[in-house]
């Protein structure tokens, strides 16, 4: 089945801690996404990257890094320095990185830190 | 700021009635605006893309208008079934190239049988 998948589905921190997210995409997808969802706010893109070796920050960039070594795989790392890592992360991928291109969307992973 | 409003918050219908709600977003260097569907423990999941002021599309029981000069998008469901219960999402795109969207807060439908 072609798809992005994200891992694992819930994922506990210790305060201090930094945690890695896993998306891989098996779409054959150049564009690929990182989105942050909070309670009654809408989507914030955290970190994106249009093809292998190159990203590029969101709206929320601070305390998160990223890496695109692999066309198949984003992760993202929440470091320390995130002041409220609490919250509902969505992986997305696009074929052409254009906007009318449509967004494919992982399951999500939700994060709680302790 | 860029802001993509979504109306209402939330709503609630029985089975078989129709319903719509609202997406503003500001009109000015509009590219191209996105409805998305997401049922809980899902992924979210496309509906529509839609660029030309004037457009209209469906899928099925679903439609959807747009108007870019005025900065709204009517989203439809008619005869609405309790699978449609979901979270529409409402994402819009000013710069083309990146494909990068600005997401509303999402409209929360649930249907009772």
């Amino acid at each position: 089945d072609g798809g992005i998948t994200q891992s694992p589905k819930y994922l506990f921190r210790k305060e201090g801690q930094n945690v890695t997210l896993s998306c891989e995409q098996n779409l054959n997808h150049d564009a690929m996404y990182w989105y942050r969802q909070d309670p009654g706010q809408g989507l914030r893109l955290i970190y994106y990257s249009q093809i292998v070796n190159d990203f590029q920050k969101g709206d929320i960039a601070e305390g998160y890094s990223v890496s695109r070594e692999k066309k198949e795989s984003f992760p993202l790392t929440v470091t320390s320095a995130q002041k409220n890592p609490t919250a509902f992360y969505l992986c997305a991928s696009n074929p052409g990185g254009a906007s009318y291109n449509e967004q494919f969307f992982g399951p999500g992973t939700r994060l709680t830190v302790l | 700021i860029l802001n993509v409003e979504q109306s209402p918050q939330s709503l609630h219908v029985q089975e078989g009635d129709s319903t719509n709600f609202t997406c503003s977003f500001p009109s000015s260097n509009f590219y191209a605006l996105h409805w998305y569907r997401w049922e809980t423990a899902k992924s979210p999941e496309a509906l529509f893309v839609m660029t030309l002021n004037g457009d209209e599309k469906k899928k099925g029981r679903i439609s959807a208008t747009l108007n870019t000069k005025e900065g709204y998008s009517y989203l439809y469901i008619k005869g609405s079934q309790p699978e449609d219960s979901a979270t529409y999402l409402c994402a819009c795109d000013y710069g083309g190239s990146q494909g990068n969207l600005i997401f509303g807060k999402g409209t929360k439908l649930s249907v009772k049988p």
